[in-house]
């Protein structure tokens, strides 16, 4: 079973600061297989990146994902104040599809 | 415009069943494989289970340990999640979701969620 590790738990940041968040695998797994989250407090989760490097529809160019093998890295380039939230990443098992997710990291302010 | 809504949720006793419903609107829901993903209070998310696109195939995270059952009707655009021999550690929000089209086939991420049904495993 692969394991996702986050850090840091919380980034505590201010607007217009650049956020960078890690995503460590237990074993490596492919790029194609690894996505992030946003999730807003009272909303449904949003997805911002799949493929480890590729933006969702509508997703600001202000975030970016990056990584291979066994570390991932979400970049937040200059957070605006709707961006404090928690993030997920998700990965995919080659096969069987068995996804799962990391622990989350909080940005706030 | 794409909308998935949950029901089903409520409170139920230990060892007791219940069936979470998704209904689908806004796309080909017979074309995409559909995720369940929970989150129980003050904790992370946590991937449940999916089905293909056909209903042909189910996957489920190791806790799931046979109690869980996924399932869809494409003729009424709607999948289900059956819950047995629930157990306090279950409760949490419920999201449907939708798995994403593309490199990964019909395997891909999740690019669609609903708002989620609360389910609450309580004596």
């Amino acid at each position: 079973e692969i394991v996702l590790t986050q850090s840091p738990a919380t980034l505590s940041l201010s607007p217009g600061e650049r956020a960078t968040l890690s995503c460590r695998a237990s074993q490596t797994i492919s790029s194609s297989y690894l996505a992030w989250y946003q999730h807003k407090p009272g909303q449904a989760p949003r997805l911002l990146i799949y493929d480890a490097s590729n933006r969702a529809t509508g997703v600001p160019a202000r975030f970016s994902g990056s990584g291979s093998g066994t570390d991932f890295t979400l970049t937040i380039s200059s957070l605006e104040p709707e961006d404090f939230a928690v993030y997920y990443c998700q990965q995919r098992n080659r096969w069987p599809p068995i996804f799962t997710f990391g622990p989350g990291t909080k940005v706030d302010i | 415009q794409v909308h998935l809504v949950e029901s089903g949720g409520g409170v139920v006793q230990p060892g007791m069943s219940l069936r979470l419903a998704c209904a689908a609107s806004g796309f080909t829901f017979s074309s995409y494989a559909m995720h369940w993903v929970r989150q129980a209070p003050g904790k992370g998310l946590e991937w449940v289970a999916i089905i293909s696109f056909d209903g042909n195939n189910e996957y489920y995270a190791d806790f799931v340990k046979g109690r869980f059952t996924i399932s869809r009707d494409n003729s009424k655009n709607t999948q289900y999640l059956q819950l047995s021999s629930l157990r306090a550690e279950d409760t949490a929000l419920y999201y449907c979701a939708r798995g994403r089209l593309g490199a990964s086939g019909t395997w891909g991420p999740i690019d669609i969620w609903g708002q989620g049904t609360m389910v609450t495993v309580s004596s």
